[in-house]
């Protein structure tokens, strides 16, 4: 398959605590993207990060991308109970035109 | 901007039915992708289409089709529906181009199948 793999499938933590989610692929990649869904609604997009950058960062939210490894991490710092949500990465493979594939996300509960 | 438009938002179809669902994208957008989203299986990639052309297709049996309009609204259908074919459809634009890039969701067309 050629979906990003999310890591852990779910995760629980209290309000004001930063959460990890992990993300792992398998081919070459253009870019990969982070995205969140509120209760089996639409995806809202959260941050972008290319083959060529390492680190990125948008507000709370820290991404960073190793491409030897095949693998990307979102870090949410200083979280709040509306970052209660699922968690979804997003590879763009490179050659040609091609789709966005998305791993099965990762579901973050934030107690408050 | 008026974000992506998908109607309808929920339908309820029964065995051997056939459904068509629609997709408005964003102003100037010439992209749209399909996924299908059920428990446990995450968003599975159905179809892309990029100025009313095919561009990308997923692992999904024929009953499974699309098309785009010039005016890049987009349509999927699926026939003789299955009970497995209950699922939230969601429809993604994107201005296209080489690099899809960041996607624009709609809220999606919840179909249960009974």
């Amino acid at each position: 398959s050629q979906q990003g793999e999310e890591d852990p499938q779910a995760l629980s933590i209290q309000e004001g605590e930063n959460a990890t989610m992990n993300c792992s692929y398998k081919t070459s990649i253009n870019n990969l993207q982070w995205y969140r869904q509120n209760s089996g609604r639409g995806l809202v997009h959260l941050i972008l990060i290319r083959s060529n950058e390492r680190e990125k960062h948008s507000g709370r939210l820290r991404v960073t991308l190793d491409t030897s490894k095949k693998s990307s991490s979102l870090l949410i710092t200083a979280s709040r109970a509306a970052d209660t949500a699922s968690y979804f990465c997003a590879t763009e493979f490179s050659g040609g035109y091609q789709k966005v594939t998305f791993g099965i996300g990762t579901k973050l509960q934030v107690i408050p | 901007k008026a974000g992506v438009t998908q109607t309808p938002r929920y339908l309820i179809k029964t065995r051997g039915q056939q459904v068509t669902l629609s997709c408005s994208p964003i102003s100037g957008h010439r992209s749209v992708s399909w996924y299908q989203q059920t428990p446990g299986q995450g968003l599975q990639f159905l179809f892309e289409y990029f100025s009313e052309t095919q561009r990308n297709k997923g692992n999904f049996p024929g009953r499974f089709s699309g098309r785009q309009f010039s005016n890049s609204r987009s349509e999927m259908n699926v026939s003789t529906l299955e009970l497995g074919d209950s699922a939230l459809y969601l429809c993604a634009s994107s201005p296209g181009g080489p690099r899809t890039g960041e996607l624009f969701f709609g809220e999606g067309s919840r179909l249960t199948v009974l």
